[in-house]
């Protein structure tokens, strides 16, 4: 089974709007971490935000915010305000346990801003 | 602020050549990892080394080895590339700890085609 799906292969939203990108994921461990990347059309991956199991308040960034549903297993990222620059794919990864585990990606989902 | 550095960014390779993908980081992290990305499918995870002197193999190891040569460097080896291997490579590195939030860090990618 897939440890991280995203099930949004591609979105649009209008320059300005706020949209939200879907990802759920799967896991026994009680101690794990979501992230999410940013990788614009020049390829390199860029951190964006990051959500630890324990933590009781959903993570903020700026634009970014994470909205951590445990109980479903959903840490969907939330982008307000939309700008042409945010058009990107966007990568939900997870780390099980602490330590020096390696991250797991979701396949990713294709963001376009309309101006 | 260098971050992490990978050399080169483009490669042709024939079938059967061997090449090394060098990857350094200048952050004092002790995890690095390297990653291939393809079309479709996220980014999976080819072999990391959790400190120097140790590595494991990731989700695709087949084809690869590796070499962390100090705590700055670790390198990709393909001995006899095959057309499969034609993606797009990336190296990441990660600080350990509560404070660091595991969070990994990566270089701009190397596009490699085997022909």
């Amino acid at each position: 089974a897939q440890k991280i799906t995203q099930t949004q292969p591609g979105m649009f939203v209008q320059e300005k709007e706020a949209v939200t990108l879907d990802c759920t994921y799967d896991t026994s461990d009680q101690s794990y971490g979501l992230f999410w990347y940013k990788q614009p059309s020049s390829g390199e991956m860029i951190f964006l935000i990051y959500q630890g199991s324990y933590d009781e308040q959903n993570a903020t960034e700026g634009r970014y915010s994470l909205n951590f549903q445990k109980a479903r297993k959903s840490a969907n990222l939330v982008i307000s305000a939309s700008q042409l620059g945010d058009s990107a794919m966007y990568f939900c990864a997870m780390r099980e346990g602490w330590g020096n585990t390696p991250l797991v990606f979701g396949k990713g989902t294709r963001l376009s801003v309309i101006a | 602020n260098a971050g992490v550095t990978q050399t080169p960014k483009f490669q042709v390779l024939k079938t059967g050549q061997s090449m090394t993908l060098q990857c350094a980081q200048d952050m004092n992290h002790n995890s690095m990892y390297w990653y291939r990305q393809d079309p479709g499918m996220g980014l999976r995870l080819i072999y990391y080394s959790a400190s120097e002197g140790t590595t494991d193999k990731g989700e695709v190891p087949n084809g690869y080895n590796v070499s962390r040569l100090n705590k700055r460097e670790f390198s990709l080896r393909l001995e006899s590339a095959a057309p499969s291997q034609t993606s797009v490579y990336f190296c990441a590195s990660r600080a350990v700890g509560a404070r660091a939030k595991n969070i990994q860090y990566f270089g701009a990618g190397t596009r490699l085609s085997v022909l």
